[in-house]
């Protein structure tokens, strides 16, 4: 049974600074994997979505890595702001089915 | 930039009520999907739904719930008798092809059971 795990839970850094947050699973038979942004008390806002045959996908600040024979993918945000303050999750595609498996998410706080 | 929306954005229910959750898809998508969340756990899988069928269904999805689209346009879940632990934000997802795409959420619908 597919396990992924967001380590840390929690993050606080200085605005302007570049930071990395991580997400593992334990069975590398991934189709995909999507990287999702939550305010609190709102929905799910798709970041990046990272095919198991890719190695990165960038949009803007954001860039995601995926290793799949190790289990991890990084989400690197560069020269954070205030308002990149949310909970970031990880959501993983299984070949041939069709539902998400998440993590518990890192819950990330920029301070100005 | 179209969007699925759902409604209400919170619904207040007395157990064992039956409730409607709805959902509109972005209007080209071909899958639709249920997710629940309870506050402070991990989101949740509960069903997906395509050609009006559906496709997958977690052990949450258990003959309490059902699904439909019954005009072509809504995407439904009904709870027919509520319990406390449904109590939940419950978020609806709809992609344009398969499980290569991304899965685009609505804003969600906060339930809460007394």
């Amino acid at each position: 049974k597919q396990e992924v795990t967001q380590i840390p839970a929690a993050l606080s850094v200085p605005e302007g600074e570049n930071l990395v947050l991580n997400c593992s699973f334990t069975d590398s038979a991934i189709y995909n994997l999507q990287w999702f942004r939550q305010d609190p008390g709102k929905g799910l806002t798709s970041l990046l979505l990272i095919q198991s045959s890719q190695r990165e996908q960038t949009s803007g600040r954001l860039n995601a890595s995926l290793d799949k024979s190790s289990g991890r993918s990084t989400l690197y945000i560069a020269a954070s702001q205030p308002g990149d303050s949310a909970t970031y999750l990880c959501a993983i595609n299984m070949d041939s089915n069709y539902q998400l498996i998440w993590g518990a998410g890192t819950k990330l706080i920029i301070k100005p | 930039e179209p969007e699925v929306t759902q409604t209400p954005s919170h619904q207040v229910t007395q157990m064992g009520q039956e409730v409607i959750l709805r959902c509109v898809p972005i209007s080209n998508h071909l899958y639709f999907y249920w997710y629940r969340q309870i506050l402070g756990q991990k989101v949740e899988f509960l069903v997906s739904f395509y050609n009006n069928e559906i496709s997958e269904k977690s052990e949450i999805f258990d003959d309490q719930f059902s699904v439909e689209r019954p005009d072509g346009s809504n995407f439904t879940l009904k709870i027919r008798s509520t319990k406390l632990e449904d109590s939940a934000m419950y978020f609806c997802a709809t992609q344009l092809a398969g499980y290569t795409d991304t899965q685009y959420f609505g804003p969600g619908t906060r339930l809460t059971v007394l």
